[in-house]
């Protein structure tokens, strides 16, 4: 069974401040993917990485595949109240149909 | 174009009753998926089907039970209902292939189940 690991579970931060979301597993992944989810919707896709050590950068997001292929991070700099939420990873296994969540971590910015 | 669209939203049921989840998807996607989502957690895959007539288990099958009779349409059945159904439930869609985007889901909005 392939396990993802999300840390820290809870981050509460002020408006303006830079925060990183992990992502780590024992498991190589062919892609993983970021979804953020608002409270009562479902999850919405952020990004996709593919290649180890890919780096995508969306506005203030920026997020990172590990070279190993087993963990990612998610930084956000200057974060606005928009960005609360909760940050749901997800890894794909090539050739593989499901994909595999992790735990989330619920972020909430405080304005 | 409605995308994922769920119903009910909301359902209170009680101990040992029956009742279906409703999935439907407008976007010709062939795989469907059910997920469970509890309090301030991931989501666990119940079933996924990869196309019409095909389904199978995930990782929490136990309790549920799914059809695909067609493409548009993946319902998730719940027989004897128990509080540890009790949950938020996601049905989600992608279409097939090997592109950098396949593996997209897309989620609906999801249906609030309580079991008391």
């Amino acid at each position: 069974t392939q396990l993802l690991e999300q840390s820290p579970q809870f981050l509460s931060i002020q408006e303006g401040e830079n925060l990183t979301v992990y992502c780590n597993s024992s498991s190589v992944f062919s892609s993983l993917q970021w979804y953020r989810q608002e409270p009562g919707e479902g999850p919405v896709l952020l990004v996709t990485v593919v290649t180890g050590g890919e780096v995508k950068k969306l506005k203030r997001l920026t997020f990172q595949f590990g070279d190993a292929r087993k963990d990612s991070s998610l930084h956000i700099t200057a974060a606005q109240p928009g960005d609360t939420g909760l940050y749901l990873c997800a890894g794909g296994a090539g050739g593989n149909e499901k994909l595999t969540f992790g735990t989330g971590t619920r972020l909430t910015i405080i304005p | 174009n409605a995308g994922v669209t769920q119903t009910p939203k909301f359902r209170i049921l009680k101990i040992g009753q029956s009742m279906t989840l409703q999935c439907t998807q407008d976007m010709n996607h062939n795989y469907m998926y059910w997920y469970r989502q509890d309090p301030g957690m991931g989501l666990k895959l119940i079933y996924y089907s990869v196309g019409a007539g095909i389904t199978d288990k995930g990782e929490v099958p136990n309790g549920y039970n799914v059809s695909r009779s067609t493409t548009e349409d993946f319902p998730l059945r719940l027989e004897l209902a128990a509080p540890s159904q009790t949950s938020v439930y996601f049905c989600a869609s992608r279409r097939t292939g090997d592109h950098s985007g396949a593996n997209v889901l897309t989620f609906g909005a999801g249906s609030r189940l309580t079991v008391l």
